[in-house]
């Protein structure tokens, strides 16, 4: 199957500090690509949808102004959480749709571990 | 996107076939069913996906009867490796620009 490449697998940052987190989809074109949220022991949550050459968008109750989401490129898409804080400690997961398959199947990344101190 | 209803968590043991049920009573017509297994600190991964009667892969079965109003997913001879959530996701193929939605999965527990 399709390929999605996630990183980095794990940071600590310190409180105020901003973090990128990229998502690459190394075989195939992604003209959307999906952020999730996952706390332990939880389903992951989906925080926002990436699209390709315009603004995200975002699930109610996400603040797009601390997740800033940028897709420049058809296999790039990347999370920045800025001015992190220790409630943003969380497992973030990318994914993204092969659109040349006639079927939705999402392909996720490995995710990121972020801690914030 | 039709919700989806499975158990929370299930037991097994090495080499038993383990057959995850997940309920979908109000799924559409263009709806598929789609099986996917997530472990520890890792992203999620496409088990098997299928629209009607019987899919099979390398991995697993996908058994769906003709309401499909529910499917269940069978794992032959499970081992240890096997232990992870297991999430049943329901909602119409290509979809393009839609998020699948996650529910609660179930949490499979192999046992030696």
């Amino acid at each position: 199957g399709a390929v999605v490449s996630q990183h980095p697998s794990w940071v600590i940052c310190k409180s105020g500090t901003s973090v990128k987190i990229e998502c690459r989809s190394l075989d195939f074109q992604a003209t959307t690509m999906f952020w999730y949220r996952q706390f332990p022991k939880q389903s992951l949550m989906l925080m926002a949808t990436s699209n390709e050459g315009s603004k995200a968008t975002y699930e109610q109750g996400v603040e797009k102004d601390k997740f800033l989401i940028n897709h420049a490129s058809l296999t790039l898409s990347t999370l920045t959480v800025t001015s992190a804080h220790p409630e943003d400690s969380s497992f973030y997961i990318c994914s993204a749709r092969d659109g040349g398959l006639a079927k939705n199947i999402q392909y996720f990344g490995a995710g990121t571990r972020l801690s914030v101190l | 996107l039709a919700k989806t209803t499975q158990p929370i968590s299930m037991d097994s043991y090495e080499g038993q076939e383990v057959n995850i049920t997940c309920s979908h009573n109000n799924i559409a017509t263009n709806d598929y069913i789609t099986w996917y297994q997530q472990f520890p600190s890792q992203g999620p991964r496409f088990i098997i996906q299928g629209y009607k009667t019987k899919v099979t892969n390398e991995v697993a079965s996908l058994f769906i009867p003709a309401d499909r109003k529910s499917s269940t997913l069978s794992l032959p001879r499970v081992s240890l490796s096997d232990t992870a959530v297991y999430y049943c996701l329901v909602g119409p193929m290509d979809t393009g620009r839609r998020a699948l939605t996650f529910g609660s999965g179930t949490r499979l527990q192999v046992q030696p």
